[in-house]
């Protein structure tokens, strides 16, 4: 069985400080990792993913995240955020591209 | 761009109606979604298809039915809307395959069950 864990559900943060999304993960199989972003009213779209090579990845608007498997982690990290990253950020695994499984999704909050 | 556009961004149904939502997706994509959205609990799969005619049961499947007559098209059916299933519902679509697997997202159906 495969489980994505997003320990925050929200986090609170001031425009240009850092932040770090958490998302650890368990399963029995190697697996690919993903983080979706989902603005107010919108579906999810792609921010970054790891398949192989480089643990740590580079996404759009700035994002990185690095996999860690011996801490089973994926944790997404931006140095400075902006108002416009206030959105619901969600992680994902999959081992064979049919089945994702999500975590419940951190909420960040931008403040001015 | 991919495009997944889903039918109805929102609706308001009774208990005991049927509802269907649909989504058509313009990529050739082999394998598409239905995604379940409630807070707290980010998204849960109810069925995927992978090929015309093909599906295979998620981890919520009960209450809803899926029809994929067509490559681009995936309907998502309640049979009998009831209260519980009042929800976000997220269609998605893919290629499946390690060089472009992940999932390319509508923007979602708002279904409110009255």
């Amino acid at each position: 069985a495969q489980s994505v864990t997003q320990l925050d559900s929200q986090v609170p943060v001031f425009e240009e400080a850092p932040v770090e999304l958490r998302c650890n993960y368990s399963s029995s199989v190697s697996v690919y990792l993903f983080w979706y972003v989902q603005y107010p009213n919108q579906g999810l779209q792609l921010l970054l993913k790891y398949l192989s090579g480089s643990t740590l990845v580079k996404g759009i608007n700035g994002f990185e995240a690095e996999f860690n498997k011996s801490q089973t982690s994926f944790h997404l990290r931006k140095p400075s955020v902006h108002i416009s990253d206030t959105a619901e950020y969600f992680c994902a695994i999959t081992n064979n591209f049919n089945k994702f499984y999500f975590g419940s999704g951190t909420k960040l909050n931008v403040k001015p | 761009d991919v495009k997944v556009t889903q039918s109805s961004r929102y609706l308001v149904k009774r208990t005991g109606e049927k509802v269907f939502l649909e989504c058509v997706q313009d990529m050739d994509h082999e394998n598409m979604f239905w995604y379940r959205q409630d807070p707290g609990l980010g998204l849960r799969l109810i069925y995927f298809s992978y090929d015309v005619k093909m599906k295979e049961k998620g981890d919520i499947p009960e209450g809803y039915s899926v029809s994929r007559e067509k490559k681009e098209r995936f309907s998502l059916i309640l049979e009998s809307a009831s209260t519980n299933q009042t929800s976000m519902y997220l269609c998605a679509s893919s290629f499946g395959t390690l060089q472009s697997g992940e999932l390319f997202f509508g923007e979602g159906s708002r279904l409110t069950v009255l």
